[in-house]
């Protein structure tokens, strides 16, 4: 079956400071597919990345970073150098590459607070 | 950049009524989904529709519940009979592939009374 855990349910940060969101996911696919998405106050989903499995290289988008670990199934996002604006709550997701359905299967999602 | 629309944007009904949520993909995607995301809660996978058919459902889309896409361009879900905890926010989404992104629309929020 397929799995998704975020163990943190909430962070509470002060602005600048570096904070971590984790993501571990379960799978027995072999080529699967991960995301993150953020959702404001305002409720929407917004799409941040998307990682395949057999893309283990770490990515860098502005103060946003996210590692990849195909060996302890982890995907887990960092935020450098916070902003009041971060405060969301962040979903990790999964998606396999099977069939003809391809749904997401999400995290209990982890609610970030950014304090000035 | 295409975006999936979903209208109406909240949506108050009497418990028992049915209600329609609209959404309309962008037009060259292939994969039609519906989620469901309880006030504080994770997002939630009902329905995926693929080929004019459904591809999965969850166990929460019951009877209740039927997808269309009836003209080509919308899809709507369609909820027969309201309950109290069907309040809850609705989201559409479409992949062109099913696996290289989903573009999410911007939800409805569904409030049953």
């Amino acid at each position: 079956a397929q799995k998704v855990t975020q163990a943190q349910t909430e962070i509470s940060v002060v602005e600048k400071e570096d904070v971590t969101l984790d993501c571990v996911y379960e799978t027995r696919d072999t080529t699967y597919y991960l995301f993150w998405y953020k959702q404001p106050p305002s409720g929407e989903l917004v799409f941040l990345i998307r990682r395949n499995s057999f893309d283990e290289q770490n990515e860098i988008s502005g103060r946003y970073s996210w590692n990849f670990q195909k060996s302890t199934s982890s995907f887990n996002f960092t935020i450098t150098a916070s902003q009041v604006v971060d405060s969301a709550v962040y979903f990790c997701a999964l998606s396999s590459n099977a069939g003809n359905n391809r749904k997401l299967i999400w995290g209990l999602g982890t609610s970030l607070a950014v304090n000035p | 950049e295409p975006e999936v629309t979903q209208t109406p944007s909240h949506q108050v009904t009497q418990m028992g009524q049915e209600v329609i949520l609209r959404c309309v993909p962008i037009s060259n995607h292939l994969y039609f989904y519906w989620y469901r995301q309880i006030l504080g809660q994770k997002v939630e996978f009902l329905v995926s529709f693929y080929n004019n058919e459904i591809s999965e459902k969850s166990e929460i889309f019951d009877d209740q519940f039927s997808v269309e896409r009836p003209d080509g361009s919308n899809f709507t879900l369609k909820i027969r009979s309201t309950k109290l905890e069907d309040s809850a926010m609705y989201f559409c989404a479409s992949s062109e592939s099913g696996v290289y992104g989903y573009t999410f629309g911007s939800g409805t929020r569904l409030t049953v009374v």
